[in-house]
């Protein structure tokens, strides 16, 4: 079983639309979570951490679930720029530990 | 800004060479990454250093060896490339907060250096 396990997508959905996306992580010794972003051809770069009382950032909003071991993001009003892959990474020591993303494709 | 450069985007190699892939940072940062992605498997961390002179093995260590000599720069080398090692390679840095448990900072990538073997 994966440490970090994300549905790969794709998620195809119009402009405007609310889109949320589940992490499921299988150490319970895990301490730190975090969505980052990775566009086509480029290095990935956090998005947000994601905090035990949850957290927004505008229009993206992340909520951990420790007992349930997973962690949500929320894209509200999407726009075509959000299409990007998104990583949720767990960290219960100085390393971090990577889903394989889930691939956003936002359309007019 | 945070600025970490790789020294190549794109490189081509044949089986049995020596490569060397350079990360250099500006910021100053304690803590280096060397990961590798690959479809379907995500980024799987190879190495990673501490600070100058120190260096850990990640998830996949086998087949690469890393070089710290100065705080900038960290140096991924494969003794003998192998066509399984054909992937992307990004490094990454980090900044060192506090003495002791967690650090929770940031890491800050490279643009990722595309490696083909043949």
């Amino acid at each position: 079983r994966k440490e970090v396990e994300q549905d790969p997508g794709p998620f195809n959905v119009p402009e405007g639309a609310t889109v949320a996306f589940n992490c499921t992580y299988s150490n319970s010794a895990s301490q730190s979570f975090f969505w980052y972003r990775q566009d086509c051809r480029k290095e990935p770069k956090l998005l947000m951490s994601v905090y035990s009382s949850g957290n927004e950032d505008g229009r993206f909003t992340a909520q951990l679930n420790r007992a349930s071991q997973y962690i949500s993001l929320l894209i509200r009003d999407s726009k075509l720029s959000d299409s990007a892959t998104y990583l949720c990474v767990v960290s219960n020591t100085d390393k971090l530990i990577f889903g394989t993303g889930t691939r956003l494709q936002v359309f007019p | 800004d945070v600025k970490v450069t790789q020294s190549s985007r794109y490189l081509v190699k044949r089986t049995g060479e020596k490569v060397f892939l350079e990360c250099v940072q500006d910021m100053d940062h304690e803590n280096m990454f060397w990961y590798r992605q690959d479809p379907g498997l995500g980024l799987r961390l190879i190495y990673f250093s501490y600070d100058v002179k120190m260096k850990e093995k990640g998830d996949i260590p086998e087949g690469y060896s890393v070089s710290r000599e100065k705080k900038e720069r960290f140096s991924l080398i494969l003794e003998s490339a192998s066509t399984n090692q054909t992937s992307m390679y990004l490094c990454a840095s980090r900044k060192l907060l506090g003495t002791g448990g967690f650090s929770y900072n940031e890491q800050f990538f490279g643009p990722g250096t595309r490696l083909t073997v043949l």
